[in-house]
């Protein structure tokens, strides 16, 4: 069954750690994002990739990385330089030509 | 600097009734759009998409409106049920796409 999985669901931060956030895909998609939602707000891109080994900023790169080692595979690590990583974080991929984006269900992150 | 925006941030809608929701872009070189639900807890899915060659595109209850010069579409769902009651994403741009804040829409029975 293709699709995107994100792990964990959930997960808690204590500030000044970095965590990684998985996202795993079978649907053999080039390109991967990321995206940060917050109340209010809409989804806000952080970094994404459109082929191995390659990864580009989006709008709010700051204070997170990615790596792109495997077309399967695209973590990202919120690093203790993000001021505000609490949020609802998504990952999608997209195919080609005229698609829509296919998400995962997202990671909660929190700092305790 | 919000290129896709969606003014309303709720909308409560009598099953049985139309529900609109509407989405404003900037950038007139925009040429694919789309709207996406999202539940709680879960990853936003695909419902429908426009690109700029058409004013209307339409799927079963969804049909999507898409006014160029004014850079505006809308979605209307007819009839709404309960279980369309999620937050809908409107989604603009040429390949990276730029998303509005959401709508939350309420059917009530």
């Amino acid at each position: 069954d293709g699709g995107i999985t994100q792990s964990p669901k959930y997960l808690f931060r204590k500030e000044g750690q970095n965590v990684t956030l998985s996202c795993e895909q079978n649907l053999n998609h080039d390109a991967m994002y990321w995206y940060r939602q917050d109340p209010g707000q809409g989804l806000r891109l952080i970094y994404y990739s459109q082929i191995v080994n390659d990864f580009q900023k989006g709008d709010i790169a700051e204070g997170y990385s990615v790596s792109r080692e495997k077309k399967e595979s695209f973590p990202l690590t919120v690093t203790s330089a993000q001021k505000n990583p609490t949020a609802f974080y998504l990952c999608a991929t997209y195919g080609a030509g005229r698609q829509p984006q296919h998400f995962g269900d997202g990671t909660r992150l929190s700092i305790l | 600097d919000q290129q896709v925006k969606q003014n309303s941030p709720s909308l409560s809608v009598q099953e049985g009734r139309i529900s609109i929701l509407n989405c404003d872009y900037t950038n007139s070189m925009f040429d694919y759009f789309l709207w996406y639900k999202k539940y709680p807890a879960e990853g936003p899915t695909f419902l429908i998409s426009i690109s700029s060659i058409k004013d209307k595109n339409e799927d079963g209850r969804f049909t999507v409106f898409l006014n160029k010069s004014a850079k505006h579409l809308s979605l209307h769902i007819v009839p709404s049920q309960p279980g369309d009651s999620a937050v809908y994403f409107c989604a603009a741009g040429n390949n990276d796409m730029r998303f509005g804040a959401g709508t939350r829409l309420t059917v009530k029975p």
